[in-house]
Formats: C-alpha cells, structure tokens, sequence
C-alpha cells in the first residue's frame, strides 16, 4: 500500500518552462490537496478537488491549473515556471469526512531558475 | 474563515511531556480540530483530531476545552524523534473542504 506517491522527487526548471507535478493515491479518497511550503514557512493551499472531474481555487492558485481526470490522480501544472514558484510542493489526500486525517505525500522539491 | 494561533516555538527536555497549545475562539460548532506535525524533510503526518471530548491515541493526547475554544495537543513523553513543527487546524463541516495550516509551533527536544 504505497498511499500518497508523488512524482518527481525534484526538478529544477527555467524560467518560462512549463511542467506537471503528478500525484497519485491508492486509498481511494475522494479529495485531493496541492499545497505549497517555502522556507520556515507553514502549507498555503494551491488548488484542491472533493472529486473526479472537479476542482477548486484556495488561497494562493495564481499561475497554477490542475486536473482530477481519475479519481486516483491530481496533476498540478506550471505553464510558464517563474522564480517565486521555488519552492516544496505537497499533495494531500483524504475522504470526505470532517474528521478524515489528510495523508500527504513526500513533497516535489521545485527550483525556477 | 475560522483560524487557528499558535506559539512560534517551544522546547522541552526528553522524556518530559509537552503541552502545545492552540487558540481558535471562532470555531463552529461541528468544525473538526486536527492535529499534524512535520518532520524535516518530509510532509506532514496526522497526529490526532477530535470534536468535543478529549482524544487519545497512541502518538498523543488531545484536550480540547469546554467552550472549544482552544485545544491542547499533549506529547506524553518528549523523544527525540518528537522534534517538528505542530500544526494545529480546523477541519470544516458542511462541504466546505479547504484545510488552512496556520505557522504552526516548533517544537526542540533537548537530551
């Protein structure tokens, strides 16, 4: 049981690059978080999805799209990577039950040069 | 949006417990209060969650106060491996999914 597998580990891009961070989930949960973490600070939400073929902005989604095609899989896509997008990328997984923990994947470490 | 305070850093000794407090004086009445920590290099892991009443499990303790207002998360005996920073969140109810982490508490143990 793998749980929340994020791909790749690390990338490092230029400016103007595009790229699609995947995640994927073998729990079957219904909800899907990408959130980001910059250095000494807290997870800011990206984008998130309560199911397949929905999505949903939170605090900070500028530059950023997703797709939930699959219920398993949440992609999260830069289209034109700019130096403040340097920073941790974590997906979160869970049901879609208030008192549902969130399992999270180990992170994307992403450097825009 | 309910949030939650947090005090920036706190330190114990190993093997003595640890009191990290949490303040959320505008939660709602059915809104969920979890608890996560992060170690470094790694991301966040559930550590416990309750509604009203106090909640244990085998990583930690949960006390939650009478009026819900604010909430302790009780790490029974500090270990080394205890060190991370504490996150203490509201999870919301009535469809509304968005899961705000706050600073969180940084927590050192010292041998």
């Amino acid at each position: 049981n793998a749980g929340v597998t994020q791909t790749p580990k690390f990338r490092v891009l230029k400016t103007g690059q595009s790229m699609t961070l995947l995640c994927a989930q073998d729990m079957n949960h219904e909800y899907m978080y990408w959130y980001r973490q910059d250095p000494g600070m807290g997870l800011r939400l990206i984008h998130y999805s309560v199911g397949e073929g929905t999505t949903a902005k939170g605090e900070v989604p500028d530059g950023y799209n997703v797709s939930r095609l699959k219920k398993q899989n949440f992609l999260l896509g830069l289209e034109s990577a700019a130096p403040s997008q340097t920073s941790v990328y974590f997906c979160a997984s869970s049901w879609g039950r208030e008192s549902s923990p969130l399992h999270f994947g180990n992170g994307t470490r992403l450097t825009v040069t | 949006d309910a949030k939650t305070t947090q005090p920036n850093s706190m330190e114990s000794n190993e093997e003595e417990p640890v009191h990290l407090p949490c303040n959320h004086s505008t939660i709602s009445g059915t809104d969920y209060i979890h608890w996560y920590r992060q170690l470094p290099s790694q991301g966040p892991e559930y550590v416990i969650h309750g509604l009203t009443s106090n909640v244990n499990n085998r990583m930690a303790s949960l006390a939650i106060a009478e009026d819900r207002k604010s909430s302790t998360l009780i790490l029974h005996r500090a270990t080394l491996r205890d060190a991370a920073v504490y996150y203490c969140i509201l999870r919301f109810s009535g469809g509304y999914n968005k899961l705000i982490f706050g600073a969180g508490t940084r927590l050192a143990v010292h041998p």
